[in-house]
Formats: C-alpha cells, structure tokens, sequence
C-alpha cells in the first residue's frame, strides 16, 4: 500500500520561477525524505526531515512537515532547466507488527522549460 | 567511492528462465532493499534486509527471493520469471537508525531494466 502521496503528478514552469510539490501521508511516521529521479536513473537522496522538525533548507530547496495534517511540501526555489526530474516522498510508518517499512510515493513529474 | 553496484543494468529473457540480479554496496550498510519501478505505480518494495541473514517480505514479494550471506551483498533472484515481472529494479542500501528503525538515506543503484518475453 501507499503511503506518501505526491500533488500534483506534473508540474511544468518557467526557470527561474519556483516550484512546489506536496506530500500526504496517512499514518505516524518517524521521518519524511525527498528524492529525486532523473529519467530512467536511480533516485538520488535531497532531503530528510524528522517527524519533531517542522522545516529544514537545504541550498534551494526547502522541506515543510506539518504531522497534524499529515502532509509535508517541497519547495525548489528559482528553478533551473537542470532541476527537471521526478521528486518523490518516502516515508517510514510502523507496518505490520513492530516492523517499519520505508514506502515512496508515484513522485511528481517536474518539467522546468528554459 | 561509496556506491551501490547492480548487474546486469540491461537484461531480455524468456518465461521461466531462471535469472539473478546482483546488489552490491562498499558503505557498510545493514539495510538493503529491492524495489521494483512502473509507471504510474512509483517505486514499490519487493524484499529488504536489517542485515545478514534477516530478510522480510515489501509490498509486492511474489516471484522473487532474495538472500542476504554477506553484509554487502543482496542479490534478487526471479526463479521462474513472467512477463508481469518486466520492470526497471532497483537496489538500495543505507545505514539503521540508533534504535534500528528508523530509516536514514537511501542510496540507490543505478536500475536494471528488465524485459521478460
């Protein structure tokens, strides 16, 4: 099952505009994470953000986590062509028994036009 | 350098080959997981492993194994392969928590892309 849901699925902006990508979630989680996928390429870690913290940055990105709305946001500031990739969520949530499982999300498809 | 190492990254075969895709980290990592990447479904989880010999089932284990002998290694093996099992894989590794359960970044492999006929 699905955890961390990603809005929108597509996003397509200008560069230099920003861009905002959300994630929702449905039960307690011990932190969030934020990766990114270059087509057909492996993902690649951006950023984690545990469930006490309620905003980290990081260069041009920034993370929000709001655990009373199980939801958390990406923001990418002045967006570059060279940030056109899909962004993912992943979060660790208490699965069956004591187990934790790590669950990613469909991504979001950002497309960042020249 | 610290990576995570798949092979083959291209693979065709035909129905019920028996066929195994290496993992490989050099980061000492306890965690290593298999997922398995089609479109409009994300990245699903196939197996993971806390560490040697300790592995458990993701969401999506049927037609798979895995084993875990060595720290570094953690090979997926389709024994019987179908089509429904054409898919991009990824292997992925990193470090436990303190308290063992919280996961910490994950670093992926570069996918291997599998075609069953």
């Amino acid at each position: 099952s699905q955890q961390g849901e990603e809005d929108p699925q597509a996003l397509s902006i200008q560069e230099g505009e920003n861009a905002t990508m959300n994630c929702s979630y449905k039960t307690s989680i011990n932190n969030l994470q934020w990766y990114r996928q270059n087509s057909g390429r492996g993902l690649v870690h951006l950023i984690l953000i545990r469930s006490n913290e309620r905003e980290k940055h990081s260069g041009r990105l920034r993370v929000t986590l709001d655990t009373s709305k199980k939801s958390s946001s990406l923001l990418i500031t002045a967006s570059r062509a060279a940030d056109t990739a899909s962004y993912f969520c992943a979060t660790d949530a208490i699965s069956s028994g004591s187990a934790r499982q790590l669950t990613f999300g469909s991504g979001t498809q950002l497309t960042v036009l020249p | 350098e610290a990576q995570v190492t798949q092979n083959p990254r291209y693979l065709i075969t035909v129905t019920g080959k028996k066929l195994t895709v290496t993992c490989s980290q050099n980061m000492n990592h306890e965690y290593m997981s298999w997922y398995r990447q089609d479109p409009g479904l994300g990245l699903r989880q196939i197996y993971y492993s806390m560490n040697v010999e300790v592995t458990d089932k993701g969401d999506v284990p049927e037609g798979y194994k895995v084993s875990r002998k060595e720290k570094r290694n953690f090979p997926l093996i389709l024994e019987s392969p179908s089509p429904n099992q054409t898919s991009l894989y990824f292997c992925a590794s990193s470090l436990l928590g303190w308290n063992r359960l919280a996961y910490n970044e994950q670093f992926f492999g570069p996918g291997t892309r599998l075609t069953v006929l």
